[in-house]
């Protein structure tokens, strides 16, 4: 069990400008979720996929935010046209099954900067 | 809709005294709780959580948590902080139908003083 990885850590990239994040779950963990953590807040939620299927998406995801999970195993997170407001912490996480009381377990998160 | 209140964004104790971290959630549905602590540029780790059964639930690091139904409340406890202790801490709250998307407190950061 190696956890929870994302790539990249941190991502400093200027106002109009594309990136991807990516995330690795847990092997077995069949659900990954995405959250948006700013400074002195708690993460908040933005969207969650069950195998490859992306399930729900916050109202907070615009437009300009899509998420993949080809084969239910990685995900990706990108953000078009980033704006200065995207800036923040970027988190994922997984948990084994369909049950809402298994644990998730996060990644270290990618650091957003838009400059 | 569900919220979490954690009362106090910063709390600050001595080494060996008491550490209290309290957390009250709203949900309309028996809720989910969990506790996380996240140490700085890392993600969350869970600390503890309450599904059903025991109220009383023990944690990783000798920290502790109590749900109590009729204060909708799950503060987070342990007796004596060490110095690593040092972080901050998250309380949320999920429930079985939402699909375990858990709705986070804004954190409470926890200084250590010597």
């Amino acid at each position: 069990d190696t956890g929870v990885s994302q790539d990249p850590r941190h991502k400093i990239t200027k106002r109009g400008q594309n990136v991807t994040f990516r995330c690795d779950p847990i092997s077995e963990h069949n659900r990954l979720y995405w959250y948006r953590q700013t400074l002195g807040q708690g993460p908040e939620f933005l969207t969650y996929f069950q195998n490859e299927a992306q399930l729900e998406k916050s109202r907070l995801l615009s437009d300009r935010f899509s998420a993949e999970r080809p084969k239910g195993s990685f995900s990706t997170l990108e953000i078009q046209r980033t704006e200065q407001g995207d800036s923040a912490m970027y988190l994922c996480a997984s948990s084994l099954g369909g049950d809402s009381s298994y644990e998730q377990y996060f990644g270290p998160g990618t650091r957003l900067t838009v400059t | 809709a569900q919220s979490v209140t954690q009362l106090g964004s910063h709390v600050s104790v001595s080494e060996g005294a008491l550490v209290l971290l309290r957390c009250n959630y709203s949900s309309s549905v028996p809720p989910y709780l969990f506790w996380y602590v996240q140490y700085p540029n890392q993600g969350l780790q869970l600390l503890l959580k309450y599904t059903t059964g025991a109220t009383l639930v023990k944690g990783i690091n000798g920290f502790e948590a109590e749900f109590k139904k009729s204060e909708t409340s799950f503060h987070l406890t342990k007796p004596s902080a060490h110095m690593s202790d040092a972080a901050e801490y998250f309380c949320a709250v999920s429930y079985n139908t939402n699909a375990g998307k858990s709705t986070f407190g804004d954190g409470t950061t926890l200084t250590v003083k010597p």
